[in-house]
């Protein structure tokens, strides 16, 4: 174990739907991520916190909304996807967010289909 | 701009054999550069990373990568694979200073009994 968690593991929804992924981390890592993997394409960073603090928002759609109450828990809202968004998505700690070299922690990710 | 290549969708390597998985980049500046892991059903799991110092380093599992400066390469090695390193493996760099880790499209590596 990572010491990344994520829940669900599965999840299918609708267009129309609404629905949240979450993210904990039990390693008292100050910086938390969102990254989009699909199948032959690289990881795509979606969104960085340093300190519960957005620090970063890599041109994502608006249907995809984080949440980061503390810096051990990191929520992704989804509403009114399309099925171009069914990937992986993958949640990551890392101790700080700094110059760049700190190693990721990944959490098992949650397989999203959007019918 | 930066970006990394891993030129290989795809490796096959027969059980106790030599491996090597290939990465390239191309960054402005001295880059950090780094290797995941993916196993099935997992996230990425976190395997080297050269920063600085000596250019040969050594990670888990028995990998090492080389950084090659003048072809501005980062290839995975292991002496002798193992059906368990059978898995997807990712090459990411993040130039020095510069706080955005690019990640590759991935090698799918499959060790043959």
């Amino acid at each position: 174990e990572t010491g990344v968690t994520q829940t669900p593991r599965h999840l299918v929804m609708g267009m129309t739907n609404k629905k949240s992924l979450k993210c904990e981390q039990h390693l008292g890592h100050n910086a938390m991520y969102w990254y989009k993997q699909s199948a032959k394409k690289p990881l795509e960073l979606m969104f960085v916190y340093s300190l519960e603090e957005r620090v970063e928002n890599n041109s994502v759609p608006s249907r995809f909304s984080p949440e980061c109450p503390n810096s051990s828990h990191l929520f992704l809202h989804l509403h009114t996807l399309q099925p171009e968004d069914s990937a992986l998505y993958l949640c990551a700690s890392s101790q700080d967010k700094g110059t760049g070299d700190e190693k990721l922690f990944f959490g098992s990710g949650t397989q999203l289909s959007v019918l | 701009a930066q970006s990394v290549a891993q030129p290989e969708d795809q490796v096959n390597v027969a059980e106790g054999n030599p491996l090597t998985v290939k990465c390239t980049y191309s960054v402005s500046g001295n880059p950090y550069l780094f290797w995941y892991v993916q196993y099935p059903n997992r996230g990425l799991q976190f395997l080297l990373k050269y920063i600085t110092g000596d250019n040969l380093v050594k990670g888990s599992y028995g990998f090492e990568a080389e950084f090659n400066k003048s072809q501005t390469s980062f290839h995975l090695k292991k002496p002798s694979a193992l059906v368990s390193d059978s898995a997807l493996y990712f090459c990411a760099v993040n130039p020095f200073g510069n706080e955005k880790l690019t990640f590759g499209t991935g090698t799918r590596l499959t060790i043959i009994p």
